[in-house]
């Protein structure tokens, strides 16, 4: 069975850094890209970028592109997105999917003063 | 690179069925587009990918019969036959666009369904 398993939430300050990880199971990692997906609440799905595990290489949409940074552990099958400079406007529940249709679990963030 | 449209909101009442539209913009007649159902408080799930042809791949884990989907020129539909309680959510569709220097996953608004 293919999981993507996320980690928990978390609550930070305007101006700080998250990092959540997104750990795969069931498929070999190389395989497939990994996706992540911002939803704001009560919005709809925002890619953010991709990466491929094979290689590291990777793309950002263009809203996001200076502030996140997504990376692959082929060691321990996980990949982790970093988003940087948090706004208010970041609280969402952040995922990370393959275009073969498998989806974590989400993640919370809430920016919080 | 296309945009996706949905109208934002649909109802039907139970045991009925209702068709779900998603547009894709002018001249990606022959894109394919991912349906994904978004029930209350949960994460996306994936339903079914369908092309200008159809269905295209298999369906999503434990999706039952009750969906099925349609292409038709720029419009890709989901119709859901025998509508279930549990079947009032948001309903997404999306499309990747790359062509190896360059990727997007783009998604429309979403239209929620409400089961009456």
């Amino acid at each position: 069975e293919v999981q993507l398993v996320q980690s928990g939430a978390e609550v930070k300050r305007p101006g700080a850094t998250v990092k959540i990880s997104c750990k795969v199971s069931g498929y070999t990692f190389i395989d497939y890209y990994i996706h992540w997906i911002k939803q704001a609440p009560g919005k709809g799905l925002e890619w953010m970028g991709l990466i491929d595990p094979e290689d590291g290489e990777t793309f950002y949409a263009e809203m996001f592109h200076d502030r996140v940074t997504v990376t692959a552990d082929t060691s321990t099958d996980t990949t982790y997105m970093e988003l940087s400079s948090l706004r208010f406007q970041d609280t969402a529940t952040y995922y990370c999917a393959t275009l073969q249709g498998h989806w974590g679990q989400g993640t919370l963030v809430a920016v919080s003063s | 690179q296309p945009v996706l449209t949905q109208p934002p909101s649909a109802s039907a009442s139970l045991g009925a069925s209702v068709t779900l539209t998603c547009t894709l913009s002018s001249g990606y007649n022959n894109y394919n587009v991912d349906w994904y159902q978004q029930r209350p408080g949960k994460g996306p799930r994936f339903v079914m990918r369908v092309g200008s042809g159809g269905n295209v791949g298999s369906k999503g884990d434990g999706i039952p019969d009750r969906f099925s989907v349609l292409g038709s020129g720029l419009n890709r539909y989901l119709t859901i036959k025998n509508i279930h309680e549990d079947d009032e959510g948001d309903y997404h569709c999306g499309a990747d666009h790359g062509n190896g220097t360059y990727f997007v996953w783009v998604f429309g608004g979403g239209t929620k369904l409400t089961v009456l």
